[in-house]
């Protein structure tokens, strides 16, 4: 199993509507997780980090679900700029056996159309 | 402005050929990392660093080799023992191995 998992889409929306991603991660003691953005041909830019309880910055909001292992995006009122591949970052801990480096998700793909 | 810079943007070399990528940040952080992308492919894990003078490989180290003798630079070396070496690199930096990291530009390498 992956480290961490995500649907790779495409996810074609239409403009206005609310589309969410889930991003798994198989290391039950993961510390940290980010949510990214990239957009074709540029370099990822941290969207949002995820905390236990939530955080949402305009119309984006993560969540973190420990229990089940999974982190979520949710984009509403969606614009044609966020179209872009979202990417799934976790830490799984330096003594955890995962790793002590960041670990990216190969991300999701959205198309927000007219 | 603090930030990480990468270059050269575009890198042409002959196949055979030994290129290095440069990588320097001035956000006084003590992590580095880079990273290949291949066209509609995420992120593969090259090497790290979390300290000077010190790095691991990562899932695909084959073929490349790092230095870290300064904090602040981290190149990359993409030696002929690498199979497929065009692709998008990308180095990153972090204040520590579990906070966000921040991306350089990238160098897109082709190999001819």
């Amino acid at each position: 199993r992956k480290e961490v998992e995500q649907d790779p889409g495409p996810f074609n929306v239409p403009e206005g509507a609310t589309v969410a991603f889930n991003c798994t991660y198989s290391n039950s003691a993961s510390q940290s997780f980010f949510w990214y953005r990239q957009d074709c041909r540029k370099e990822p830019k941290l969207l949002m980090s995820v905390y236990s309880s939530g955080n949402e910055d305009g119309r984006f909001t993560a969540q973190l679900n420990r229990a089940s292992q999974y982190i979520s995006l949710l984009i509403r009122d969606s614009k044609l700029s966020d179209s872009a591949t979202y990417l799934c970052v976790v830490f799984p801990g330096a003594l955890t056996g995962g790793g002590n480096k960041l670990t990216f998700g190969t991300g999701t793909q959205l198309k927000v159309e007219l | 402005d603090g930030g990480i810079t990468q270059s050269p943007k575009y890198l042409f070399r002959k196949e055979g050929q030994n290129v290095t990528l440069s990588c320097e940040q001035n956000l006084n952080h003590d992590a580095m990392y880079w990273y290949r992308q291949d066209p509609g492919q995420g992120l593969r894990l090259i090497y790290y660093s979390q300290i000077v003078n010190d790095f691991q490989k990562g899932d695909i180290a084959e073929g490349y080799s790092v230095s870290r003798e300064k904090k602040e630079s981290f190149p990359l070396t993409v030696t002929s023992a690498q199979k497929n070496p065009t692709a998008f690199y990308l180095c990153a930096s972090s204040s520590d191995r579990s906070t966000e990291a921040f991306f350089g530009q990238g160098t897109r390498l082709t190999v001819v």
